[in-house]
């Protein structure tokens, strides 16, 4: 499968708890984005990188969470101290960084998050 | 900020009939991309309109984009059972700010 893998798929944890979410985009697409999901709603961005660069992060990310592409491959996600409101599926997407679809984004499966 | 938005929310058809939505955006788009989710999926990418006035038809689905690139509408033609599913408006770029979408179900 060469898709968007993200693992894990579910997680539950405990209100407190750090989490930490990894995604594998597809191998020749340079940037990489997060988002999360809540039930009725479309997905909202989180963050995005540009091969190992962090481009952009939403101004609606407390300073809990915390995003690394360190080798400009996969990537991981983390939630310190996670509460209740964290609670949704969290997405990560991939596109390539050139060409005619150079914005059509990849979605992974997704990980659902709730935090008991 | 940049809103789109997408109403109503739901919808419901006879398989057979025609469905069409549509999504305004608070400000011009230089480029407005469609995608589906079905239920208990993760979003996939249908379309992607980039010029004033564009339309583009994939099958079913035909596509359009407003000539002031500021709304979009999405029309199926004779719904399937397969056309299940949530359709979100997003935009622009790569910082993409996606609508509520709307749920289309389809009665067989």
């Amino acid at each position: 499968d060469t898709g968007v893998s993200q693992d894990p798929r579910h997680k539950i944890t405990k209100r407190g708890q750090n989490v930490t979410f990894r995604c594998d985009p597809i191998s020749e697409h340079n940037r990489l984005y997060w988002y999360r999901q809540t039930l009725g709603q479309g997905p909202e961005f989180l963050t995005y990188f540009q091969n190992e660069a962090q481009l952009e992060k939403s101004r609606l990310l407390s300073d809990r969470f915390s995003a690394e592409r360190p080798k400009g491959s996969f990537s991981t996600l983390e939630i310190q101290r996670t509460e209740q409101g964290d609670s949704a599926m969290y997405l990560c997407a991939s596109s390539q960084n050139s060409g005619r679809s150079r914005f059509e984004q990849f979605f992974g499966p997704g990980t659902r998050l709730t935090v008991l | 900020g940049q809103q789109v938005m997408q109403i109503p929310q739901y919808q419901h058809v006879q398989e057979g009939e025609d469905f069409t939505t549509y999504c305004n955006s608070s400000t011009t788009l230089s480029n407005i991309q469609w995608y589906k989710q079905r239920p208990g999926g993760h979003p996939v990418f249908l379309i992607q309109l980039v010029k004033s006035g564009e339309v583009k038809k994939q099958k079913r689905l035909t596509f359009q984009f407003g000539e002031a690139k500021k709304n979009s509408s999405l029309h199926i033609t004779a719904t399937q059972t397969t056309d299940v599913g949530t359709y979100f408006c997003a935009g622009p770029r790569s910082k993409l700010t996606f609508g509520k979408g709307i749920t289309l179900s389809v009665r067989p």
